[in-house]
């Protein structure tokens, strides 16, 4: 299986701040990386899929990068609307594997 | 809009067994693969099972083979989980969830999840 390790596993940052997460992959998966939101209590959203294609009615200071085993996702603004746990998933090979999680809070 | 609705959680006993359901609408359900994915208390997100389509091909995570099934009826616009054997590990919000069409193994759109808790 592929392992997807995400960095920092924790954040604090101020709203304005620019926010970065790494996903690495143990193995290349071209770009085929998704990222999901999740909010505490409540399901995964999508945010990003195909290393940086924005879903339907994301914000624009979300984006993402990367390709082959190394992907990022930033926040170009932070938001209190943005406090939550952000996880990537590779699609690239069966089966389909998360990273741990980063969760982002408000300094 | 697109929706998921998982049911059929609670709380089994070690050994015990339940059956998930989650209804779709918004998509044609007929046309798209779909998982089940669980989240442990504190955890983080794992792939449990999925089933193409036409219910012709299935997958399951190594940690739940044999024990859980999945299955689904297009004509009801219903996915299903049969789980048996449950362990006390299996307890976590399950969630279906829509895979990404072409994108075979991406998770696309989820449901609100259903509390599994396996306790004696």
């Amino acid at each position: 299986d592929i392992q997807m390790t995400q960095s920092p596993s924790s954040l604090s940052a101020s709203v304005g701040d620019r926010v970065t997460i790494t996903c690495r992959a143990s193995q290349g998966i071209s770009k085929y990386l998704a990222w999901f939101q999740q909010k505490p209590g409540k399901a995964p959203k999508s945010l990003i899929y195909a290393t940086s294609n924005l879903q339907s009615g994301v914000p624009s200071n979300f984006s993402g990068s990367g390709s082959g085993t190394e992907f990022t996702l930033t926040i170009s603004s932070l938001q209190p609307d943005d406090l939550a746990t952000y996880y990537c998933q590779q699609y690239n090979t069966f089966p389909p594997t998360f990273g741990g999680g980063t969760k982002v809070e408000m300094k | 809009q697109v929706q998921l609705v998982e049911s059929g959680g609670g709380v089994v006993q070690p050994g015990g067994s339940l059956r998930l359901s989650c209804v779709v609408s918004g998509f044609n359900f007929s046309t798209y693969g779909m998982f089940w994915a669980r989240q442990a208390p504190g955890k983080g997100l794992e792939w449990v099972a999925f089933i193409h389509y036409d219910g012709g091909r299935k997958y399951y995570a190594d940690s739940v083979k044999g024990r859980f099934t999945i299955s689904r009826d297009n004509s009801k616009n219903t996915l299903y989980l049969q789980m048996n054997s449950l362990r006390v590990e299996d307890m976590a919000v399950y969630y279906c969830a829509k895979s990404g069409g072409w994108d075979l193994w991406r998770f696309d759109i989820w449901g609100q999840g259903t509390m599994i808790t396996v306790s004696s």
